[in-house]
């Protein structure tokens, strides 16, 4: 069965910085989906980011990147210039290519931002 | 974007009822959704999946007396909490995959606040 690990119960960021949040994962499959998932205090889950393993270069939406590393099973997820709206709980997820819809979660990690 | 609902978005219930939540996706089908437990600070725990039509896959050590799951429509999936206890007090989230091919993208009710007195 997959696993999703997030180390980072907490991290804090100063506003305008930058933060790494850390995601592994453990498959046996070589074609799944990787996503963070952002659930602000309202406890919407909002998509912020998504990878497909298949491909190579890293996603990048805005001001959120990941770190993709296929062989180690990472997938970090880079927040620049930090907003206060950036504030939430954050989710790694995977997601199997071939056997169904099912998203199998990490624990989160709650970032907050600083002013 | 694709838009899925969840009513109520809280509900308080005397220990010993049931209560209905429902998770409607607005404006696609959704043959399969996904009902979802989460505690405060917690991750989202997979509870069962709802199949349209048939009966619905539940996660081990997922009561399926307790928690019935009805998928009667390709919009409609209901989870109802029967005889309510103050453990089972907890937020209740339903999501929904848009059935298209390669589509890989989840879309998230907003989520129920259940409350047992």
């Amino acid at each position: 069965a997959q696993t999703v690990t997030q180390s980072q119960p907490e991290m804090s960021v100063q506003e305008a910085e930058t933060v790494t949040l850390s995601c592994t994962y453990d498959t046996s499959e070589s074609d799944y989906y990787l996503f963070w998932y952002k659930q602000p205090p309202s406890r919407q889950m909002i998509l912020v980011i998504r990878q497909e393993a298949y491909k190579q270069q890293n996603a990048t939406e805005n001001r959120f990147s990941v770190n993709f590393q296929k062989a180690a099973k990472s997938f970090s997820l880079k927040i620049s210039d930090s907003q206060l709206g950036d504030a939430a709980m954050y989710f790694c997820a995977y997601r199997s290519a071939r056997y169904g819809n099912k998203l199998v979660f990490g624990a989160g990690t709650i970032l907050r931002v600083k002013s | 974007g694709a838009v899925v609902s969840q009513h109520p978005s809280w509900v308080i219930c005397k220990s010993g009822t049931s209560v209905k939540i429902e998770c409607r996706s607005l404006d696609f089908q959704a043959t399969t959704m996904f009902w979802y437990r989460q505690f405060p600070k917690q991750s989202l725990m997979l509870m069962a999946t709802s199949n349209e039509g048939s009966k619905a896959t539940y996660e081990q050590g997922v009561e399926k007396d307790k928690f019935l799951i009805n998928h009667a429509s390709l919009t409609l999936s209901t989870l109802t909490v029967t005889s309510a206890h103050p453990e089972d007090s907890s937020f209740y989230i339903c999501s929904a995959p848009m059935d298209r091919i390669n589509s890989y993208e989840q879309y998230f009710g907003p989520g129920t606040r259940l409350t047992v007195t």
